[in-house]
């Protein structure tokens, strides 16, 4: 079946410091990575999509200049969330897919921000 | 726009049958999913409709009415391991390629 890493699967960093998080599809091509935030006992929330070689679609309400996505392969996407606070410690999600196929899930990474 | 309603919580007891029900009002609409999410790890995918009707896999069932924006689980024989997080999520078309829009997910305590 098709996988989805991340990495890191749990970070904590310093309130003002940049975090980035890296999303690898191993068996397929990811033609399209979306990410996701989870807040505690929320839903998942679209933050962006992104397709291969083009610039991220950002979600109303998502800053793109603090939440940078870079898609630059077909195999790879990252968030860079810069400046973070402690109102970004969240679960992020990515996931992705290939033309024909449904969206793949990561295991997400936990952000603590102190 | 998009929009999803399910149940915030249910309890069922090990064994029985339960029933998760998932209205949805989705511009552009495609299909539904359906998601287990335990506490803390990425959602799981169970089961995808696109066609009005029920789809069996297993102890797992999903049923979709595309006029009445509805679907439902349906979970058999429940074990103690079904106690998770089920996620509805419609899929439509946005941003160049099909979006997933969730909702806000129904908690299931099964109990002995």
């Amino acid at each position: 079946g098709a996988v989805v890493s991340q990495h890191p699967s749990w970070v904590i960093c310093k309130s003002g410091t940049s975090v980035k998080i890296e999303c690898r599809s191993l068996d397929f091509q990811a033609t399209t990575m979306f990410w996701y935030r989870q807040f505690p006992k929320q839903s998942l929330m679209l933050m962006a999509t992104s397709n291969e070689g083009s610039k991220a679609t950002y979600e109303q309400g998502v800053e793109k200049d603090k939440f940078l996505i870079n898609h630059a392969s077909l195999t790879l996407s990252t968030l860079t969330v810069t400046s973070a606070h402690p109102e970004d410690s969240s679960f992020y999600i990515c996931s992705a897919r290939d033309i024909d196929t449904e969206q793949y899930f990561g295991p997400g990474t936990r952000l603590t921000v102190t | 726009g998009q929009n999803i309603d399910q149940p915030t919580e249910m309890t069922a007891t090990e064994g029985a049958i339960v029933q998760i029900n998932c209205t949805y009002q989705t511009s552009g609409f495609n299909g539904l999913f359906w998601y287990q999410q335990h506490a803390g790890e990425a959602p799981t995918f169970l089961s995808y409709n696109v066609l009005d009707g029920l789809e069996e896999k297993g102890r797992f069932s999903s049923f979709l009415s595309r006029s009445k924006g509805y679907s439902y689980l349906l979970l058999k024989e429940l074990q103690m391991k079904d106690s998770a997080s089920y996620l509805c999520a419609s899929e439509y078309s946005g941003a160049g390629s099909y979006q997933l829009t969730f909702g806000k997910g129904t908690k299931l305590s099964v109990i002995p």
